[in-house]
């Protein structure tokens, strides 16, 4: 079974700073990553994806996030936060099993706060 | 336009009632799920569809019945709602296929949120 892990339920950073979303997965095949966000009382918006081309993935509104294999992470960074940021973000991990139709595991989410 | 849409947005209904949350993609996808997010705001996937048929089913109780009369809609139909069924569901899709591979973006609508009273 292939599971995430996000961790820190809650990230509280200044705007301008660094934003830092740790995501660890656990996978027996080489898996396929995602970062989902989802703003209060709406949908999830795809920010990026990693599905085994390149380790740095970049994705909208300024995030990027690395596949590390060593580590099993995939962290989520953007070098400055925006007030527009604060939101609830989920990192997770398509199924594998030899068919597109896979399921998503998705982690508990962080929810990102930006202070002025 | 709308990707994914599901309605109603927002539904408040008593214990013991039958209700449905209607889907609809018009994104060509052939694959389409229901996810459940519950008041920790934890996802967890219900069912998958593909081309109508039923490929996921994560032991749901049998109150609730998905329906997909064609490839663009999935319907979620629950009997006999307990409190415990408050939530929000969301609807979303994908395109499947031979060599497509798990890279696939998954599109999510934007959610039914239930509430059982």
């Amino acid at each position: 079974a292939q599971s995430v892990t996000q961790l820190g339920s809650h990230v509280s950073v200044s705007e301008g700073a660094l934003v830092l979303l740790r995501c660890n997965y656990s996978s027996s095949v080489p898996p396929y990553l995602f970062w989902y966000v989802q703003y209060p009382n709406q949908g999830l918006q795809l920010l990026l994806k990693y599905t085994s081309a390149a380790t740095l993935v970049k994705g909208i509104n300024g995030f990027e996030a690395e596949f590390k294999k060593s580590e099993t992470s995939f962290h989520l960074t953007k070098p400055s936060a925006h007030m527009s940021d604060a939101a609830e973000y989920f990192c997770a991990v398509r199924n594998a099993g030899g068919t597109s139709y896979g399921k998503l595991t998705f982690g508990q989410g962080t929810i990102l706060t930006v202070h002025p | 336009d709308t990707a994914v849409s599901q309605t109603p947005k927002y539904l408040v209904t008593q214990m013991g009632n039958d209700k449905s949350i209607k889907c609809e993609q018009n994104l060509g996808h052939d694959t389409m799920y229901w996810y459940k997010q519950d008041s920790k705001k934890f996802l967890k996937i219900m069912f998958s569809y593909n081309n109508k048929e039923l490929i996921i089913n994560e032991t749901v109780p049998n109150r609730f019945s998905p329906k997909s009369p064609d490839k663009a809609h999935l319907n979620l139909h629950i009997n006999s709602l307990e409190l415990g069924d408050s939530a929000v569901y969301f609807c979303a899709s994908s395109q499947a296929g031979p060599g497509q591979g798990r890279g696939n973006t998954i599109y999510f609508g934007e959610g039914s949120w239930l509430t059982v009273v």
